[in-house]
Formats: C-alpha cells, structure tokens, sequence
C-alpha cells in the first residue's frame, strides 16, 4: 500500500543546531506540505512544493527550509533550532488537483533544549 | 486573508448523544471545505469535504456536514457518538483555485461513558 513516512518520530536536541526531518511518500503524489502543530493553534504551514524543484514558503517560514530533489522526498531542515520550534511536525500530500485530499505521515515530535 | 474559526476547544458529550462541531470560515469566495480527525498520537485523516452542490456532505464514519453560505459556517455532525470518536477534529479550507490547506484550531472531543 502507498503510504507517507516520518522520521524520526521523536528528536530531542539543543538550540543552535541543525535539523533535518524526513518526509518520504510512495503515493507518487505532486504535492507535498510540512505543517507545525502546536496547542491552540492547529496545524499552521511552514513550507510546501508542487513539484520537484518546486519550493514555496508558507505562513511561518522563518527558521526553516526544504528542497526537492525527487518526487518521493521533502526534507525540512531547521537551520539552528530555536526553543520557539518545539512542536509535532506533520508531513502531508496531496494529487496536483486543486482540492485533492491530503495524506498526512505520523509526524515527528521535536523538543529543542 | 482566509481563515477558520473553530469555537469550542474542548467539548464532551455522552456516548450516544448527538454531536455538533462548530466551524466558520472567512474567505472571498465559496472555498474547498474540509473535516479532518486525529487520533491521538497519529496523522490527521480526511472526514469529509465539500467542493459545491448538494450543502448536506456525507463522510465516513457515520459523519455528516452542513455547508450555509449564509453563515460561512460548515458544521460537523454525528446523530449518535461511540466512545471511538474521541479525538481532536479540524475544520480546514482551501481556495477553488489551489491546494493550500487552512486549518483552524481544532476541537478536542470527548465522550463519556
């Protein structure tokens, strides 16, 4: 069966790092969307690609980036984690039609000391 | 800007109650409306989700959703909650045009025995 993979599922690490979450889906879709959930806020986006080579930033960018090197991948790197980036990270995808439903991975929960 | 409002953060009904969740939407245009649930500890899965016609959307797990134009308002509904239905659910919206999902807050949901 297609699916959506994350990992790591949990990170602990300390501030001013380097980050690199995973995001691998066999759905071969063209879509692909990292989104932060955090209390009271709901799932908020942080970066999104329609296709390989294709990157665009969403709402709350600031401290993150991705590239897209295939259709299967889109790694979110946190350039030097900030406490402010504690958060479970979602990872989803989605057909190229506008409104197509989105498959969201397990996501990864990262703690930042 | 787009945006979802869900007003209850918390609700807990009885098992075999029936369910309201309250979702309005603030967007230029009739959007792709969306329910999402989440199970704790997991990924976000697509209820339901209106694109135009028929306002009364049927999804799974016995759930049901009212589109009101009038209102922007896109309620959820269930005539009878098993204690399986406790988890957190999104409202969520999209433009026509795009694939961009806007998520609101979410509602925790709880069914006491």
């Amino acid at each position: 069966d297609a699916e959506i993979t994350q990992s790591p599922r949990h990170k602990i690490t300390e501030t001013g790092r380097q980050v690199t979450l995973a995001c691998h889906q066999t759905w071969n879709h063209n879509n692909m969307f990292w989104y932060r959930q955090d209390l009271g806020h709901g799932l908020r986006l942080i970066h999104y690609s329609y296709g390989v080579q294709d990157t665009n930033k969403g709402e709350v960018s600031d401290g993150y980036s991705v590239s897209r090197s295939n259709t299967e991948d889109l790694p979110l790197t946190l350039e030097s984690a900030a406490s402010s980036q504690t958060s479970v990270y979602f990872c989803a995808s989605s057909e190229g039609t506008a409104g197509g439903e989105l498959f969201f991975g397990e996501g990864s929960r990262l703690t930042v000391l | 800007a787009q945006s979802v409002t869900q007003p209850d953060i918390h609700i807990t009904v009885s098992e075999g109650a029936s369910l309201e969740l309250r979702c309005n939407y603030s967007y230029g245009a009739t959007p792709y409306l969306f329910w999402y649930v989440q199970s704790p500890g997991q990924g976000l899965q697509l209820l339901l989700k209106y694109f135009s016609g028929d306002t009364l959307v049927q999804g799974i797990k016995g759930f049901e959703a009212e589109f009101k134009r009038s209102q922007s308002s896109f309620n959820l509904r269930k005539p009878s909650v098993h204690w399986s239905d406790a988890a957190e659910y999104f409202c969520a919206v999209a433009p026509v045009s795009g694939n961009k999902l806007v998520f609101g807050a979410g509602t925790i949901l709880r069914v006491k025995s």
